[in-house]
């Protein structure tokens, strides 16, 4: 079965630190994908990757970055992290193809003081 | 650009049924839909590609009408384990693979 595996579960910061995030599957799929999720407002795409080194801008894309550098780690950056990023992380993977499903990791929860 | 999903809350007692709508304002190349549990992640229910096509999953179908860009999943019989929160996710037609996922519906079933 698929894994997706994300670094830590639990995760506090300070204002203004750099914060990594990260993510591996272990399924060679080409498409991974960052996402927020706090209560009321469901998922929101935050960046996506369809290979290595490509990445695409997703619905709130401000405040972070994204680096792919080998195809089953993606990274999610906090440049300068604020309390207003304090929420749930998701990271998921999809093949390409008639089965895209995702996969999610099972989430790092970010408090940011 | 987050698809709508209706009702935002629905609470059925077993055995009763239930539909979940989702709504986008753009041409879609699928539809999947997703339940999460409580502290857990969303697990995959099923996909339903452009076309028009219906699909079952037990007592747990979907059906996705392309031109109005809306999908409706239908749970008939509710058990107690379906209780969660329902996304939709949507592939836009166009953006790549970019992923979009609506707000949820929280389905709550008591005995």
């Amino acid at each position: 079965d698929v894994k997706v595996t994300q670094s830590s579960r639990y995760l506090v910061k300070r204002t203004g630190e750099k914060v990594f995030l990260e993510c591996v599957q272990d399924m060679d799929h080409e498409n991974m994908f960052w996402y927020r999720q706090d209560p009321g407002l469901g998922l929101r795409l935050i960046y996506f990757s369809y290979d290595v080194k490509m990445k695409e801008k997703g619905d709130i894309p401000e405040g972070y970055s994204v680096s792919r550098e080998k195809k089953e780690r993606f990274s999610l950056i906090l440049e300068s992290a604020s309390t207003n990023q304090t929420s749930m992380y998701l990271c998921a993977s999809s093949s390409t193809g008639y089965n895209e499903k995702l996969f999610f990791g099972s989430g790092t929860q970010l408090s940011v003081l | 650009q987050q698809p709508v999903q209706s009702p935002q809350a629905v609470i059925l007692r077993e055995g009763e049924d239930a539909v979940i709508n989702c709504s986008s304002s753009k041409a879609l190349y699928s539809v999947h839909w997703y339940r999460q549990k409580h502290g857990e992640a969303p697990v995959f229910l099923m996909i339903l590609l452009k076309g028009g096509e219906q699909k079952g999953h037990e007592k747990i179908s979907a059906s996705f009408n392309e031109k109005k860009q809306q999908s409706s999943l239908y749970l008939t019989a509710s058990q107690l384990s379906y209780s969660g929160t329902y996304f939709c996710g949507t592939r836009p037609l166009g953006q790549g693979f970019s992923f979009i996922f609506g707000k949820g519906t929280r389905l709550l079933v008591k005995p």
